[in-house]
């Protein structure tokens, strides 16, 4: 399996621009997460999906923020108006369970490093 | 106050000496304890993780749950070059969820 795809991998913007990040899971997955990593937060989770529905978006820091998993196979994090101070590098990742055991393992993928000017 | 803290560094140590990285928490809840590797340009991937309290050792690294004193450790021995990275720590609540809380990251450097 190629592991967990994003899309693209450095994504320049100005404020204002609409920026939409991508996210393959692997397959077979059930669950799938959306965080956010910077040098001053950590790793932040925003919002994580369960058989595509969202169970918690506690993290999304406001209403700019929104992502959506139409399929199994495809999520999207989407900023819309974007900021400086949304900067960062934003990961996706995916687990599975099994006969209802939630593995620990969360796979992530190499990342979106997102510049806002 | 954060739920887990961790010290960012960075650490240097020389090729062989023994690396002790650790984090606190404050919700007694969490029952899963992980230390994640991170490193530069890469996404996290999963190193070692134990549930409850006690050690586990795989290899080189010791996983270390002290709940009493809501602390974790991960000790390295006989570090390597290939060692230096950030080390995370994460934790969960024993839930089917999978909601995981991570620290903000050591990064450690060990030099040849």
């Amino acid at each position: 399996d190629a592991g967990v795809i994003q899309s693209p991998r450095h994504e320049v913007t100005e404020m204002g621009q609409e920026v939409t990040l991508r996210c393959k899971p692997i397959s077979g997955h059930d669950y799938l997460f959306w965080y956010r990593q910077t040098m001053m937060r950590g790793l932040e989770l925003l919002i994580y999906f369960n058989n595509n529905v969202p169970i918690d978006d506690s993290g999304m820091p406001e209403d700019r923020f929104s992502a959506k998993m139409p399929n199994a196979s495809f999520s999207t994090l989407k900023i819309q108006p974007s900021e400086p101070r949304d900067s960062a590098v934003y990961f996706c990742a995916s687990s599975f369970t099994l006969a209802g055991f939630s593995y620990n393992e969360q796979f992530f993928g190499p990342g979106t490093r997102l510049t806002v000017l | 106050q954060k739920e887990v803290e961790q010290d960012p560094g960075p650490l240097s140590v020389p090729e062989g000496a023994i690396v002790s990285l650790n984090c606190t928490y404050s919700n007694s809840a969490f029952q899963y304890f992980m230390w994640y590797r991170q490193y530069s340009r890469k996404g996290p991937e999963l190193l070692m993780y134990t549930y409850s309290s006690g050690n586990k050792e795989d290899g080189r690294f010791t996983a270390q749950v002290d709940k009493s004193s809501k602390y974790i450790s991960l000790f390295i021995r006989d570090s390597q070059p290939s060692d230096s990275a950030t080390y995370l720590c994460a934790m969960r609540l024993n839930t089917g969820f999978q909601k995981l809380v991570f620290g903000t990251g050591t990064r450690l450097l060990v030099s040849p």
